[in-house]
């Protein structure tokens, strides 16, 4: 079975830093593209970030770029999110998520999120 | 970056009623568009891909077409499990980027 497990939400004050992961299971992970997006409170999905399958390319949404770093340990199955100088804007629940099928961009499978607080 | 606008941003409807909610892209994205189903409190699932693919275990009640600039997302006849927020998301060109929603609700 295919799982994408999130970890590292936590509530954190403006201009601070997290790093969130994801740990997979169940699926060839060095094949895959992953994402992440998140979802404010109420609010519909916005897509972060991508890592190519081959750990080449790294792509961001305007609202993150040169905040944000994502990166990804094969070895580990695991995806990483560095979040630097967050914003009360960051605040929502962050969703690791994987291609449908190697090298393809849809999104396929999605974790279950963890949720990301920026308030003081 | 590609701005997509769905509409309408909510509905009213009734089991069996035929749905559509569409996508326009503002600028042309080939076929390169998903949809996908949000229920309250769970992750979004996966139901059309390139415009109009049926995702794995989608039920064939599902159906969507487009390309360019404008898709549709049909449900034939709604089922009472089909009361949630659909969403498209283009990829075409990076940013990647989603619709805003579109909330269907019982009438």
């Amino acid at each position: 079975e295919v799982q994408l497990v999130e970890s590292g939400g936590d509530v954190i004050q403006p201009g601070g830093s997290l790093r969130l992961s994801c740990v997979a299971s169940g699926f060839t992970f060095d094949d895959y593209i992953m994402h992440w997006v998140r979802q404010a409170p109420g609010k519909g999905l916005e897509w972060v970030s991508l890592f190519s399958w081959d750990g080449g390319s790294a792509y961001y949404a305007d609202s993150v770029k040169g905040r944000f770093t994502i990166s990804r340990d094969n070895s580990k199955k695991s995806l990483y999110l560095q979040m630097n100088s967050l914003r009360t804007e960051d605040t929502a629940l962050y969703y690791c998520a994987k291609g449908r099928i190697t090298q393809q961009l849809v999104i396929g499978v999605w974790g279950q999120g963890t949720q990301v607080t920026v308030s003081s | 970056a590609i701005q997509l606008t769905q509409s309408p941003s909510s509905l009213s409807a009734s089991v069996g009623d035929r749905v559509t909610i569409t996508c326009r892209a503002s600028q042309g994205i080939s076929s390169a568009l998903a949809w996908y189903q949000q229920k309250p409190g769970k992750a979004p699932d996966l139901l059309i891909y390139d415009a109009s693919s049926l995702g794995s275990g989608v039920p064939s009640r599902f159906s969507g077409s487009g390309i360019g600039t404008d898709f549709t997302l049909t449900i034939s006849s709604l089922q009472p499990e089909d009361f949630a927020t659909y969403y498209c998301q283009q990829f075409n060109s990076y940013p990647l980027t989603f619709g805003g929603g579109t909330k269907v609700e019982i009438k």
